[in-house]
């Protein structure tokens, strides 16, 4: 199984500022990665596939990039919405990382 | 808007089983793997595995080997996962989801089922 690991556990960033969230995979996963938001109570959200690809009606300040086992999702401009808990996962063989929270100074 | 909606919660002792339900609002999903994903209480997500609906083929993890099975009923566009021997840290809610219709990551998901184990 590949394993993903996310850093930080947590981010705190003020409104308005950049959040740049890293995953590792434990193996080469190529491209397929894929980025999810879940706030308190909702089911995940898909923003990013295939490491760069933003999913339909997310917005532009939410970027994905990376390939082989170094991956980053990055929030630019932060506004109060995004906080959330943040989540990478491969779909090579399929595994989640353990998530990033970011919340909002 | 393809939509997924699930069964409600389920309150189980521990040894029971219990089977989640999971039906997409449009017959075209029926050409989309459907996966299920768990998150306990305060947890991250955990993957389970996956059903091709049209030919009801399947893929666990193997974490749960044995004891999870997933079914479909393409009459209904519903997909089903069965789980037995329960533990308490088989608490969770339970979510299935379905790949997009450009990548295998999941683009749709269900609201989410909560499951307690429980004596």
């Amino acid at each position: 199984e590949t394993v993903m690991t996310q850093s930080p556990d947590t981010l705190s960033v003020s409104p308005g500022e950049r959040a740049t969230l890293s995953c590792r995979a434990s193996e080469s996963v190529i491209n397929n990665v894929a980025w999810y938001q879940q706030r308190p109570g909702q089911p995940p959200r898909l923003l990013i596939y295939a490491a760069s690809s933003r999913a339909t009606g997310v917005p532009a300040r939410f970027s994905g990039s990376g390939s082989g086992t170094e991956f980053t999702l990055t929030i630019t401009s932060l506004q109060s919405e995004d906080s959330a808990v943040y989540y990478c996962q491969q779909y090579n063989n399929w595994s989640f990382g353990q998530g990033t929270k970011v919340e909002i100074k | 808007q393809v939509q997924l909606v699930q069964s409600g919660a389920e309150v189980k002792k521990p040894g029971a089983s219990v089977k989640v339900s999971c039906k997409a609002s449009e017959f075209s999903s029926i050409g989309y793997y459907i996966h299920w994903v768990r998150q306990a209480p305060g947890q991250g997500l955990e993957w389970m595995g996956w059903i091709n609906p049209n030919s009801g083929a399947t893929h666990y993890a193997q974490n749960f080997q044995g004891r999870l099975t997933m079914t479909r009923d393409t009459s209904i566009t519903t997909a089903y996962m069965d789980l037995s021997g329960l533990r308490v840290d088989d608490t969770a809610v339970y979510y299935c989801a379905r790949v997009g219709e450009v990548t295998d990551a999941l683009e749709i998901w269900g609201q989410g089922t909560m499951v307690t184990v429980s004596s």
